[in-house]
């Protein structure tokens, strides 16, 4: 069964840190683009970040530029997201998901983790 | 960046409806168009690819259509497990975007 399970969340401080997990299983991970995408409380879908399959190009929101870097491990079937300078407007719910073959839409979903930033 | 426009942002409807959700793009986007289904507490799940194409698994009661600017999602005959949020993604140009979302809920 294609599967993505994320961990992590948390509640963090303003200006703290959060390092989010995604573990794939069922499929060849190294082969698919990766993405982060997160859902404010009561809110809509927002992209935040993708990977391409060897990791060599990483692609922000302009929101999170400079704070959060996506990152991979293709050898642990892993996707990350290491989340620095956490605002309130952080706070969500993350997704991770993959990307179809050739095209940037999301065919797999994970069940999401929730990340508070809050004093 | 590419602006969606989805609509209506609310929709009341009763089972056994047709109902439309219309997403429109501030400049064309070919058929570069997926539209997702959430229900609360879940994560989303896809359900047409290029602006037409079902996914595997999704009922044929659900279709999509359009191309370049203007999108619809139309349910045929609504079930009550359809009872929920629907979002369309733009991927045709970076960042991708989602449409602001259309609850569906019981009438």
């Amino acid at each position: 069964e294609v599967q993505l399970v994320e961990s992590g969340g948390g509640l963090v401080q303003p200006g703290g840190s959060l390092r989010l997990s995604c573990a794939a299983s069922g499929f060849t991970f190294s082969s698919y683009w990766m993405s982060w995408v997160r859902q404010a409380p009561g809110k809509g879908l927002e992209w935040v970040a993708n990977i391409k399959q060897d990791g060599s190009e990483k692609y922000y929101v302009d929101s999170v530029k400079g704070r959060f870097t996506i990152s991979r491990d293709n050898a642990k079937n892993s996707l990350y997201l290491q989340m620095n300078s956490l605002r309130a407007e952080d706070t969500a719910v993350y997704y991770c998901a993959r990307y179809a073959p050739y095209y940037y839409y999301m065919d797999v979903w994970g069940k999401g983790t929730t990340v508070t930033v809050s004093s | 960046v590419i602006w969606m426009t989805q609509s209506p942002s609310l929709l009341s409807a009763s089972t056994g409806d047709r109902v439309t959700i219309s997403c429109r793009m501030s400049q064309g986007i070919s058929s570069y168009l997926a539209w997702y289904q959430q229900k609360p507490g879940k994560a989303p799940e896809l359900l047409i690819y290029a602006a037409s194409t079902l996914q595997s698994g999704v009922p044929s009661r659900f279709s999509g259509s359009g191309s370049g600017t203007d999108f619809t999602l139309t349910i045929s005959c609504l079930q009550s497990e359809d009872f929920a949020t629907y979002y369309c993604q733009q991927y045709y140009s970076f960042p991708w975007t989602f449409g602001q979302g259309t609850k569906v809920e019981i009438k």
